[in-house]
């Protein structure tokens, strides 16, 4: 079975630019996240979304932070304009059920650098 | 958010041994989940034991919980090279979010 699939895996531009990261989803899962980890904050939840719906957003940095789900295999990060503190790697995951009551199925995470 | 606190944060063992690590946490929580992380990939889930259970096995893992310590353990029997890697707990406070500790980095020498 496919697992969670991220696109790119390597990501390196110039600060002011547009990022926009992917996921797909593992088939039959309702609830995606979002998370970044860096050496020193470790990995910290951006965003929850259950069956298509945004349910916490607050871990959202700031409004050059976005976030979509338009159906239930795909959903984007986007960040605009981006800067060098972005830098980190950033993962999706999807489970069964709501939050965090089921094991999460992590993608191979995208490695950005902002330059 | 409050997170659980890996311990020791970095274990280095010879193959064959067993290694424990401790996870510690601050309040009620409705499950206590254990992930692997491997250099550059993401993070493998490894056992879910829920706040009314004490005890998980899962082929070579054991898995330990006490809530009234608030603490739990994660053994790795026999261990292998392969095991080399990251070990991440996360607790369930019931708000939706896992909270993961800074993991626990163990080194298994062939």
């Amino acid at each position: 079975d496919a697992g969670v699939i991220q696109s790119p895996r390597h990501e390196v531009t110039e600060m002011g630019q547009e990022v926009t990261l992917r996921c797909k989803p593992i088939s039959g899962h309702n609830s995606l996240f979002w998370y970044r980890q860096t050496m020193m904050r470790g990995l910290e939840l951006l965003i929850y979304f259950n069956n298509n719906v945004p349910i916490d957003d607050s871990g959202m940095p700031e409004d050059r932070f976005s976030a979509k789900m338009p159906n239930a295999s795909f959903s984007t990060l986007k960040i605009q304009p981006s800067e060098p503190r972005d830098s980190a790697v950033y993962f999706c995951a999807s489970s069964r059920g709501q939050g965090a009551q089921q094991p999460q199925h992590f993608g191979d995470g995208t490695r950005l650098s902002i330059l | 958010s409050q997170q659980g606190e890996e311990d020791p944060q970095a274990l280095s063992i010879q193959e064959g041994e067993n290694a424990t690590m401790n996870c510690s946490y601050k309040t009620s929580i409705n499950n206590l989940q254990w992930y692997r992380q491997n250099s550059g990939r993401g993070l493998v889930h490894l056992i879910l034991i829920r706040s009314n259970e004490r005890e998980k096995h899962s082929g070579r893992l054991r898995v330990t919980l006490d809530t009234s310590k608030k603490s739990s353990s994660l053994l790795i029997t026999a261990s292998r090279a392969a095991d080399t890697a990251s070990y991440f707990c996360a607790t369930d406070e019931g708000n939706n979010r896992l909270a993961f500790g800074k993991g626990n980095q163990v080194v298994v020498i062939p």
